[in-house]
């Protein structure tokens, strides 16, 4: 099986600064990779989804932004940060069926 | 388009008694369907699927998931409630063929177990 892998674990940063959270993921070859935003320990928002390097396709038009410049990693990424974008930031690999998510980023935007 | 629906935010079991999760969808075509479960602060884990053939799913920690096309159901069950297994439940769909690979994931059902 997969193992999805993020970093930082949490994570606290003042409005307006830069933001870069990375996930890589062991045991697959070009997975689809996504990530997904949950608020207030509840329901998924899907932000961005790779097919491929290089790949992305964008769910929610914000101020956030994603790459994938190798194969099993996958960036968010934000110049400015907002107080709307504290949250539970999690990434997820899929092959053909499941998912397999990472632990998570805990973001809080001060 | 898909869509599932999670009726219940809470469900209360107390330890020992039969649980359910009620888990609802709708896809155009032949739908894949899994349940999640997620800890306080952590990811979510994969606990089952249904793909095809049998309509009673088993899956982790005693967990099981019967597929009912005509009420277009996959409702989590498990015989025995354990407080251990207190937790957030996501139920997902996906089409199976012709679509989106993208899964819909419901709003969730925190599941508490009392002692």
């Amino acid at each position: 099986s997969q193992t999805i892998h993020q970093w930082p674990a949490t994570l606290v940063q003042p409005v307006g600064s830069p933001l870069s959270l990375e996930c890589t993921v062991e045991g697959t070859s070009n997975p689809n990779l996504y990530w997904y935003r949950q608020a207030a320990g509840r329901g998924l928002q899907l932000l961005f989804y790779s097919v491929g390097i290089g790949q992305i396709s964008s769910e929610v038009p914000q101020n956030l932004s994603a790459s994938r410049p190798q194969d099993r990693q996958f960036i968010l990424s934000s110049k400015k940060l907002l107080l709307s974008d504290s949250g539970f930031y999690l990434c997820a690999s899929q092959d053909d069926y499941e998912q397999y998510f990472g632990p998570g980023t805990r973001l809080t935007v001060t | 388009a898909q869509s599932v629906a999670q009726p219940e935010d809470q469900v209360n079991v107390a330890e020992g008694n039969p649980l359910t999760v009620k888990c609802t969808y709708s896809v155009s075509g032949n739908p894949y369907l899994f349940w999640y479960v997620q800890y306080p602060n952590r990811g979510l884990q994969f606990l089952l699927k249904y793909i095809t053939g049998d309509n009673l799913v088993k899956g982790s920690y005693g967990f099981e998931a019967e597929f009912n096309k005509s009420q277009t159901s996959f409702h989590l069950k498990k015989p025995s409630a354990l407080v251990s297994d207190s937790a957030l439940y996501f139920c997902a769909v996906r089409v199976s063929a012709g679509g989106s690979y993208i899964p819909t994931f419901g709003r969730g059902t925190s599941l508490i177990v009392h002692p």
